[in-house]
């Protein structure tokens, strides 16, 4: 059975930097498109960052420039290297896994984690 | 940027056909899959590709899409069908999400 397994959430001060993880098991993170997802408090969800099995990576505007996503393929891990964190980063961050086309067109997200909160206030 | 628009809460009576709207440009030439997020627990694929059902989810759940519009539609809603629902689709190397929709069964 596929399980992704995020860490790595906590509180943290604007302007503060946090590394998330997700460690997948029977699902080999190198070679699928997986994703981040968040979702803030009482709020719908957001879409955050993406890397392709062939490496590529992107992220939603809200993001780009601070965080950073990437794997560790021995360890068959997920990150998201989150910098300058703002309150409204506050959320719980989904760890997923999409099925593409191959060339990155993602038709749907059928595994998610089950969320690490990240809470950004002084 | 591409933007998907859905009404935030949609009631239905128990037995009754909840339809649930996803709105955005041109959106029949996209895939649009459709999640249900209960309240603590992570978002549940219950149609991808437009209309297709994953395994396990029940048949009373249905898919469509045409025009500028993707419904949802669940038929014989039961109380156990409520809960938020998201429309995502993709653009562009972009994942999108509708802002949900919170359905009610009363």
């Amino acid at each position: 059975e596929v399980q992704l397994v995020e860490s790595g959430g906590g509180l943290v001060q604007p302007g503060g930097s946090l590394r998330l993880s997700c460690a997948a098991s029977e699902l080999t993170v190198s070679a699928n498109y997986m994703t981040w997802v968040r979702q803030a408090p009482g709020k719908g969800l957001e879409w955050v960052s993406v890397i392709y099995s062939g490496g590529s990576t992107y992220y939603a505007d809200s993001v780009k420039g601070r965080f950073t996503i990437s794997r560790h393929n021995s360890k068959n891990t997920l990150y998201l290297q989150m910098n300058s964190l703002r309150a409204e980063d506050t959320a719980v961050y989904y760890c997923a896994r999409g099925i593409d086309d191959g060339g990155g067109y993602l038709y749907y997200i059928d595994y998610w984690g089950q969320g690490t909160l990240v809470t950004v206030s002084s | 940027s591409y933007e998907l628009t859905q009404p935030p809460s949609v009631s239905v009576s128990p037995g009754q056909t909840a339809s649930i709207p996803c709105s955005g440009d041109k959106l029949e030439d996209k895939y649009t899959c459709w999640y249900q997020q209960k309240p603590g627990q992570s978002p549940v694929l219950v149609i991808y590709q437009d209309f297709k059902r994953p395994s396990g989810i029940p048949e009373r759940f249905s898919g469509s899409n045409s025009g500028n519009t993707a419904t949802l539609t669940i038929s014989g809603t039961q109380a156990v069908d409520e809960g938020d629902y998201y429309c995502q689709a993709w653009d562009s190397n972009y994942v999108v999400f509708g802002g949900g929709t919170k359905l009610t069964v009363l």
